[in-house]
């Protein structure tokens, strides 16, 4: 079945640092991409998805670029900021197995010290 | 963005008694809310999925006796914790797909509750 793997957290990095939290998946067909974040004590908020091949997403300083070829969906940031420690989830939706729920890979604890 | 909201928030229950969440989208309609539970430390594992109108589809291994979902209008979604036991209490997030876009594959999540089962 569909499943997506991270990287092991947790992550700590100085303000200002570069991020790569790495994301691989395993789908049938072609599915949507995503990375949800969530922070201490809240829900899960969408940062930003990618629904075919090549696409980019970005939001927030954030990018990942949905690469086929490596089925992979890798999250980047140029810069932290304190506040962007979190949890950060990739996920994929794919229309043609298991009824388009998302799968979410096991999350990913980014911490950024001052 | 759409919002979803939860209530309650927490909740500190006695084993053997039942509590209620409910899960509401605020500003869009949603014929599909799916409800996940979430460990320490780990990923969110689906529940089951709530339909407006007929039964939940509930994943392999969840208790459909335990854990009632209704999902009696386009905006609400419940899920009952029957006589909760400690080995019940987590995080339990609910999410909607906002219906109204001509296509979306986007979820939108509660904040999440945080059930403790003493």
């Amino acid at each position: 079945g569909d499943s997506v793997t991270q990287m092991e957290g947790p992550v700590t990095l100085s303000e200002e640092a570069f991020l790569t939290i790495n994301c691989t998946y395993t789908a049938t067909g072609y599915p949507s991409l995503f990375w949800y974040v969530q922070y201490p004590g809240e829900g899960l908020q969408l940062l930003l998805k990618a629904t075919k091949a090549d696409d980019k997403g970005s939001n927030k300083g954030f990018e990942a670029t949905y690469r086929k070829e490596t089925t992979s969906f890798h999250l980047e940031k140029g810069s932290v900021q304190v506040s962007d420690s979190a949890v950060y989830f990739c996920a994929l939706r794919s229309l043609y197995n298991q009824g388009g729920k998302l799968i979410f890979g096991q999350g990913t604890e980014l911490s950024v010290k001052p | 963005g759409a919002v979803v909201s939860q209530h309650p928030s927490r909740v500190i229950c006695k084993s053997g008694t039942s509590v209620k969440i409910e899960c509401r989208s605020l500003d869009f309609q949603a014929t599909t809310m799916f409800w996940y539970r979430q460990f320490p430390k780990k990923s969110l594992m689906l529940m089951a999925t709530s339909n407006e109108g007929s039964k939940a589809t509930y994943e392999q291994g969840v208790e459909k006796d335990k854990f009632l979902i209704n999902h009696a209008s386009l905006t609400l979604s419940t899920l009952t914790v029957t006589s909760a036991h400690p080995e019940d209490s987590s995080f339990y997030i609910c999410s909607a797909r906002d219906e109204g876009l001509a296509f979306t594959d986007t979820q939108y999540f509660g904040p999440g509750t945080r059930l403790t089962v003493l």
